[in-house]
């Protein structure tokens, strides 16, 4: 089955600055990667999601890149602000509608 | 819209007794999938459900857990016999019945305590 690979596990960066989390997959057969965001004692949270016949797509301070030859995908949180500070979750989708979640990654702002 | 209804949101059972968590899909939405999330972890799918069917329930404990999916009334996630182990929040999501969807929306889960 699908497998996916979140990293880093935990990230801290200044308010303002630029925040990157990467993701890989296993199934070439994934054409759909989710990303979503958790707050403490929340449930996850649709923030961006990226289809395989497109490369990157944005919103606002958010943006997601995909690369199918490699397997992996990104998330860019630019000009970060402390109610950015969350879990946030990858995924991809192999066939029969299901989703993969990577591991997550703990993203702290700091003030 | 009401969203994902799961109830309740809290659950607290003593070693032995059963769980049942309730979770009642968006409107329109025909699949329902049920997590377990251990604190400070990810999300561990379970099982995955349409109505009155069992799509996928290779990541349910081969013992003690059963999900089920009625015609009628919402999805259930029945934990028999807990143990302190299963002491979790427990998210069910739905989505479309097309394949072409987009993610899964979550409800709020219920955070059960083994005691």
């Amino acid at each position: 089955g699908e497998n996916v690979e979140q990293h880093p596990s935990t990230l801290s960066v200044q308010e303002g600055d630029s925040a990157v989390i990467k993701c890989t997959y296993s199934d070439s057969a994934s054409n759909y990667f989710p990303w979503y965001k958790q707050e403490l004692g929340k449930r996850p949270q649709l923030i961006i999601d990226i289809r395989s016949n497109v490369g990157e797509k944005k919103d606002q301070r958010i943006a997601v890149t995909l690369n199918k030859t490699a397997k992996h995908f990104s998330l860019h949180i630019t000009e970060t602000q402390p109610e950015d500070s969350a879990v946030y979750f990858c995924a991809a989708r192999r066939a029969g509608n299901m989703l993969t979640f990577g591991g997550g990654t703990r993203l702290m702002v700091k003030p | 819209n009401a969203g994902v209804m799961q109830n309740p949101r809290h659950l607290v059972r003593r070693r032995g007794q059963e769980a049942r968590l309730r979770c009642s899909p968006m409107k329109g939405h025909s699949h329902v999938y049920w997590y377990r999330q251990l604190p400070e972890e990810g999300l561990k799918f379970m099982v995955y459900l349409q109505k009155e069917n069992i799509i996928d329930e290779s990541g349910m404990p081969k013992e003690r857990f059963s999900a089920e999916f009625p015609k009628e009334g919402p999805s259930i996630l029945r934990i028999q016999q807990v143990v302190r182990g299963d002491s979790a929040a427990y998210f069910c999501a739905s989505s479309p019945p097309t394949r072409e969807t987009g993610g899964y929306t979550f409800g709020s889960g219920t955070r059960l305590t083994v005691v």
